[in-house]
């Protein structure tokens, strides 16, 4: 069964202090591997797309990398305006049919 | 230009209502979807529209009801809801119903169902 873990559920840092969230998944046929950030109340927002092993995107503090069971979003020296929920999603094949299976996501909160 | 555009952005209903969800993308976006989502857990999907055919239904219970009349809008219509159906509802495009298609998402629809 296709599924997507993300750990930790929850992680609060101090301003400036690097840390790195977790996204594991086992999908068939993986055919794209999706962040998003999710403010409290609002639509997620589209940070990156990772299709292949070894594949890594960077967007000011946030740097996504792609294993071939887990992917990893590295946030360095954050601010506290990173504090949001992070979410991670696989696209999965549904009969003649593609679904995002979604990550219960990580909650940050970044400390000033 | 990467926006989808929700309308209401807030809706209180009485469980003998009905109303309409509105979702309107502009950017030649084929694929569009609906997901409902509760406080603290992850968007779940709802409906997935492909060139304006249903393609996916999650078993979604009758009293939501979509509607895509051309490419650029989708609309769910609601009827005789319940209290638990409170949520934010989330509509959602991408370029094609393909393989690596990022979905874009609108800021969503908070609906309070008294």
């Amino acid at each position: 069964e296709d599924q997507v873990t993300q750990s930790p559920e929850a992680l609060r840092l101090q301003e400036g202090e690097s840390s790195s969230l977790n996204c594991s998944y086992t999908v068939s046929g993986l055919r794209g591997l999706f962040w998003y950030r999710q403010d409290p109340g609002k639509g997620p927002e589209f940070l990156f797309t990772l299709y292949s092993a070894g594949e890594e995107k960077e967007k000011e503090r946030l740097k996504a990398t792609l294993t071939k069971k887990e992917s990893f979003l590295h946030i360095t020296a954050p601010k506290p305006e990173d504090s949001a929920t992070y979410l991670c999603a696989v696209q999965a094949r549904m009969d003649s049919s593609y679904k995002l299976i979604f990550g219960s996501g990580t909650r940050l909160l970044v400390r000033p | 230009d990467t926006e989808v555009t929700q309308t209401p952005k807030h809706l209180v209903m009485g469980m003998t209502n009905k109303k309409s969800l509105k979702c309107e993308q502009h950017m030649g976006h084929r694929a569009m979807y609906w997901y409902k989502q509760k406080a603290k857990k992850p968007p779940e999907l709802m409906f997935v529209y492909s060139y304006e055919k249903l393609s996916i239904n999650e078993s979604v219970p009758s009293r939501f009801s979509p509607e895509c009349p051309n490419s650029s809008l989708l609309n769910l219509h609601l009827h005789a809801l319940q209290p638990e159906d409170s949520a934010l509802y989330l509509c959602a495009s991408s370029q094609a119903l393909g393989a690596g298609s990022e979905a874009f998402f609108g800021q969503g629809t908070r609906l309070t169902v008294v």
